[in-house]
Order: C-alpha cells, then structure tokens, then sequence
C-alpha cells in the first residue's frame, strides 16, 4: 500500500502562483497524475508524471522527484475558475496489477 | 463520441435495500474501477477489473459487489450489509497503464 499526503486547503489570489505539494510512500512506483475536481463534479485528468523532473502544460506544470517521494502541481495566472479540489494519485504495483490511489485531495479557494 | 456513463446520477435508498449502480464505457478499456468518495475526502478503491469475468478487491470492497461479463460494464451493487452507503460512487476506465476516465458520478442517498 501507500501513503499519500497533500494539504487539505489553500487559498490564493486571482492572477497568482499557487503549488501544491504531494508526498507519497510506496512500494512499487508506477506513475502519479493529478486531477481537478470541481464540487459535484467527477475528476479530469490534468497531468501525469513517471519520471523526474517537470511536465508543462499550459497554466499548469507537476513536477516528479521518486527518490523523494514527492510532487507538486503548479498552477500559474490563477482564475477564479481554478477553485476546485485537486487530487494526487499515486499508481503503484498491487498483486500484479497497477492501481492509481488517491489522496484526500487539496481545496484551492481563489479569491479576487 | 466514446465516453464512460454511469446512471442513475442521484439515487434514493430504504434501509435495508441493496441496489445497483450501472456503469458502462465505450473506450475500449480494459480495466474498470469503482470508488466512493465521501465529503472532503479523496477517492476509496472499492473494486477493480482488469479483464473480463475478473475482478479484484479494493480497500473497502465489503458491502459490495461486482460483476464483469462483459468488457464494456462494470455495475456495482451497493448490499444491506453496507453500513453507511451513503456517499458519491464515481466508476472509471482505462487502458491497464492509462490514466483514468471518469463517469459523472452516482451520488446515494439512504433515507
């Protein structure tokens, strides 16, 4: 199994820089992707990242370090639209097959 | 256009009750995942299928069951012997080292 943790809420400013962190313990690493969650809503798909260093897309960058058990997800030139949960999911090898595992997820509230 | 469904989107349940969500997905994806997520927290593995007619246990599978006869469908049935039900059920999809796709959600109620 493993253990994931992100903080539970952030709050940033409309047009700001925010990171989220993730850290996570695991016994058979296989890949981490972030997703976004609105309220209600199901999650999508932001990001995915198996090996070190940075992926960018657009507004939005995760970075990968495996050797420190850690992630973050960088979001640039916050909107107001941005105000979701975000959740790290760590896929790892469990009796043969990969499974993604979630964390609790962080709420970003952006505010004007 | 491929997708993942899930329905019904808001369900009512009696005490005592099993009922079954359904879940289906045109994307061609071999494995298929239920969770629950309760409020303010993060998604819990309940079962998972990586090929047809088999299927696995998550982190909560108790209370539960799942059937697999075919590639496209996945239903869950939420049993009486399930405690506290009341929660939003998200399925999903997806190649075996794919991201996951996402259903819009079952969202159950237990009156």
């Amino acid at each position: 199994g493993q253990n994931i943790d992100q903080p539970t809420e952030m709050t940033a400013t409309e047009g700001a820089i925010v990171q989220i962190n993730c850290t996570y313990q695991t016994s058979g690493f296989n890949g981490l992707f972030w997703y976004q969650q609105h309220a209600g809503e199901a999650p999508t798909f932001l990001s995915y990242n198996v090996l070190d260093g940075l992926e960018e897309k657009g507004r939005f960058s995760s970075f990968l370090s495996r050797s420190k058990g850690y992630s973050y997800l960088l979001l640039k030139e916050l909107q107001m639209k941005d105000s979701a949960s975000y959740l790290c999911a760590v896929r790892d090898q469990v009796r043969g097959s990969y499974i993604p595992t979630f964390g609790r997820g962080t709420s970003l509230i952006v505010h004007p | 256009d491929g997708g993942i469904t899930q329905s019904p989107k808001y369900l009512f349940r009696k005490e005592g009750q099993n009922v079954t969500l359904s879940c289906e997905q045109n994307l061609n994806h071999d494995a298929m995942y239920w969770y629950r997520q309760d409020p303010g927290q993060g998604l819990r593995l309940i079962y998972y299928s990586q090929i047809v007619n088999d299927f696995q246990k998550g982190d909560i599978a108790e209370g539960y069951s799942v059937s697999r006869e075919k590639k496209e469908s996945f239903p869950l049935t939420v049993t009486s012997a399930q405690k506290n039900p009341t929660a939003f059920y998200l399925c999903a999809s997806s190649w075996n080292t794919g991201e996951l796709f996402f259903g819009e959600g079952s969202r159950l109620t237990v009156l």
